[in-house]
């Protein structure tokens, strides 16, 4: 099956400083890439949809200056946290859509789990 | 609105059968799935309905009427490995994924 990986699994920087995470499909190549936060013992919340050489589509209360996210290539999404506070502090989850999959189902990196001191 | 609902938590013994409800108010419907969450990992892809009916497959299986807006997903024999969080989450008409919130499911010995 389809795999993506995500890196770092697990990150903690000081309040202030920005946190880079990278999302890749290994297996395929995947035009839309999506970008999760999950707080504890809550549902995922999508933050944005990534599409390859275009700009990201941002959710309503996601500040896009402030989740920067590039989709460079068909295999790599990254989304940077800038300036990050404590309350940025959370799980981050990327998924990639196979185009080839019959179901459109999305397939999910690891995550990687944010703690801003 | 775009509503999914399903339980927050459920209790279950080892070996028993306990199903999972999900009730769905989307705009447009390209299909329901559910996803199996264990604490601090990443979802995994568990079923997909797209047409009414039953799909088995090993000890899960999963339900859907379009109808009515309504699917389960059943777990037979359960396991102990099963206590996990079961993600309902539906396709809209824009391809777009609407999540639930989870239902924890907590299996007893």
């Amino acid at each position: 099956g389809a795999v993506v990986s995500q890196h770092p699994s697990r990150v903690i920087c000081k309040s202030g400083t920005s946190v880079k995470i990278e999302c890749r499909s290994l297996d395929f190549q995947a035009t839309t890439m999506f970008w999760y936060r999950q707080f504890p013992k809550q549902s995922l919340m999508l933050m944005a949809t990534s599409n390859e050489g275009s700009k990201a589509t941002y959710e309503q209360g996601v500040e896009k200056d402030k989740f920067l996210i590039n989709h460079a290539s068909l295999t790599l999404s990254t989304l940077t946290v800038t300036s990050a506070h404590p309350e940025d502090s959370s799980f981050y989850i990327c998924s990639a859509r196979d185009p080839s999959s019959g179901y459109n189902e999305q397939f999910f990196g690891p995550g990687t789990r944010l703690t801003v001191l | 609105g775009q509503n999914i609902d399903q339980p927050t938590e459920m209790t279950a013994t080892e070996g028993a059968i306990v199903q999972i409800n999900c009730t769905y108010q989307t705009s447009g419907f390209n299909g329901l799935f559910w996803y199996q969450q264990h604490a601090g990992e990443a979802p995994t892809f568990l079923s997909y309905n797209v047409l009414d009916g039953l799909e088995e497959k090993g000890r899960f299986s999963s339900f859907l009427s379009r109808s009515k807006g309504y699917s389960y997903l059943l777990l037979k024999e359960l396991q102990m490995k099963d206590s996990a969080s079961y993600l309902c989450a539906v396709m809209d008409s824009n391809y777009q994924l609407i999540w639930g919130a989870g239902t924890k499911l907590i299996i007893k010995p």
